[in-house]
């Protein structure tokens, strides 16, 4: 069974620029979260989805983030513009329902300069 | 808001040595779940422990379940050096289905 894909896996911008995530959850998988990592912290949720519908999005700055699940298969995840203090990484799970085990992606790690 | 809060924030044992890492909450939770992270890499679910459970093993792997004291622990016996990872306890908050974790704790098993 393959597992999440993320791409890329590393990216650089500079600040006040845009950048776009991609995850591909385990086929059959309801719930999508993507998190933020920021190192020496554990992962903070941004969005949780189950199937297309939005089940969280209280941590999302939405003033620059933003987030969809097409179909409610694939996911994407926006900033735009970016902050210096958006380096992080952001790491993408799916389980086949909530609150049940996560299956994470190898994630994407952005540094914002 | 971080619901888990994992303790020690770093443990360095000897490879054979038991390790073992707490986690505690606040709120009324469904599930907890316990996870490792590698240096550089995602995470990996280890186990997941039910509200009305008590204790869960899985290999070397122990974990135990307090809801009176809203605490959890995770036991690593006979530890080996490919132990060395950061491990974080994830709560539902309030048994909302909304996953939270704690900063973790990083455990150095030395050959």
């Amino acid at each position: 069974e393959a597992g999440v894909a993320q791409s890329p896996r590393y990216k650089i911008i500079e600040k006040r620029q845009s950048v776009a995530f991609w995850c591909n959850p385990i086929s059959g998988h309801a719930t999508l979260y993507w998190y933020q990592q920021i190192l020496g912290q554990g992962p903070k949720l941004l969005i949780q989805f189950q199937n297309n519908g939005v089940v969280d999005d209280s941590q999302l700055p939405k003033d620059r983030f933003s987030a969809e699940r097409l179909k409610g298969v694939d996911s994407t995840l926006k900033i735009q513009p970016a902050k210096l203090e958006d380096s992080a990484v952001y790491l993408c799970a799916s389980s086949p329902v909530a609150q049940e085990t996560q299956y994470f992606g190898p994630g994407t790690r952005l540094l914002v300069l | 808001s971080q619901q888990g809060e994992e303790d020690p924030q770093a443990l360095s044992i000897q490879e054979g040595e038991n390790a073992t890492m707490n986690c505690s909450y606040k709120t009324s939770i469904n599930n907890l779940q316990w996870y490792r992270q590698n240096s550089g890499r995602g995470l990996v679910h280890l186990i997941l422990i039910r509200s009305n459970e008590r204790e869960k093993h899985s290999g070397r792997l122990r974990v135990t379940l307090d809801t009176s004291k809203k605490s959890s622990s995770l036991l690593i016996t006979a530890s080996r050096a490919a132990d060395t990872a950061s491990y974080f306890c994830a709560t539902d908050e309030g048994g909302s289905y909304i996953p939270t974790f704690g900063r973790g704790t990083s455990l150095i098993v030395h050959p």
